[in-house]
């Protein structure tokens, strides 16, 4: 699976939205890009996913680069519940993926 | 509903001791994990079960034996704790887009 980069940290005021950018320039053609989060003492929780196109659920919007080699989660109107390790992952597996976390993002939202 | 569940949240033991930690998810999936986080919050995979049969055994010392009575289900057993086994266990399950996590078992061992 390609290696994502992150930065360690990152702060965001309640109600702003917040950005949360991913390098993995070696992803590819048949990898997936994930985002998940871990909110303090609790289990992984999925987010979103995406080949190479945009994606937008309930929780976030995922922008994918047209070359694929960086990716931004947009939390659109972030809350304190936000405050959480946020972690890009790449992964080729669709079946019985295997999960390859790295050291994450850690997002806190500032009121 | 809980989708996934474990028990015991926490579990404090002596070196050398046998536990079991249990796991259990009710949405039907027929994939399960085992990943361990440890006190640097590194989340590695142990293991994973399709329908009961080991898939991903990602090199974990034999004195853990995952066991997976039906699909439901897959518990992890560690014989002989050490120390460096301290961690919080999470147990996920794999739907058709994401992975769904348990709680976590924070073990300690002593």
């Amino acid at each position: 699976d390609a290696k994502t980069t992150q930065p360690p940290s990152m702060d965001c005021a309640e109600g702003r939205a917040a950005n949360l950018p991913c390098n993995h320039s070696t992803i590819s053609g048949n990898e997936y890009v994930y985002w998940y989060r871990q909110i303090h003492s609790q289990g992984p929780q999925y987010i979103i996913h995406g080949l190479k196109n945009n994606e937008t659920n309930e929780m976030a919007s995922l922008i994918i680069t047209e070359d694929r080699k960086s990716s931004t989660l947009i939390l659109p109107h972030a809350t304190l519940r936000d405050t959480a390790v946020y972690y890009c992952i790449v992964t080729a597996n669709f079946g019985n993926e295997k999960l390859t976390f790295g050291t994450g993002t850690r997002l806190t939202i500032i009121p | 509903d809980t989708a996934v569940s474990q028990t015991p949240k926490y579990l404090v033991t002596q070196m050398g001791n046998d536990k079991s930690i249990k796991c259990e998810q009710n949405l039907g999936h027929d994939t399960m994990y085992w990943y361990k986080q440890d006190s640097k919050k590194f989340l590695k995979i142990m293991f994973s079960y399709n329908n009961k049969e080991l898939i991903i055994n990602e090199t974990v010392p034999n004195r853990f034996s995952p066991k997976s009575p039906d699909k439901a289900h897959l518990n992890l057993h560690i014989n002989s704790l050490e120390l460096g086994d301290s961690a919080v266990y999470f147990c996920a399950s794999r739907g058709p887009n994401e992975q769904f996590f348990g709680p976590g078992t924070r073990l300690t061992v002593l």
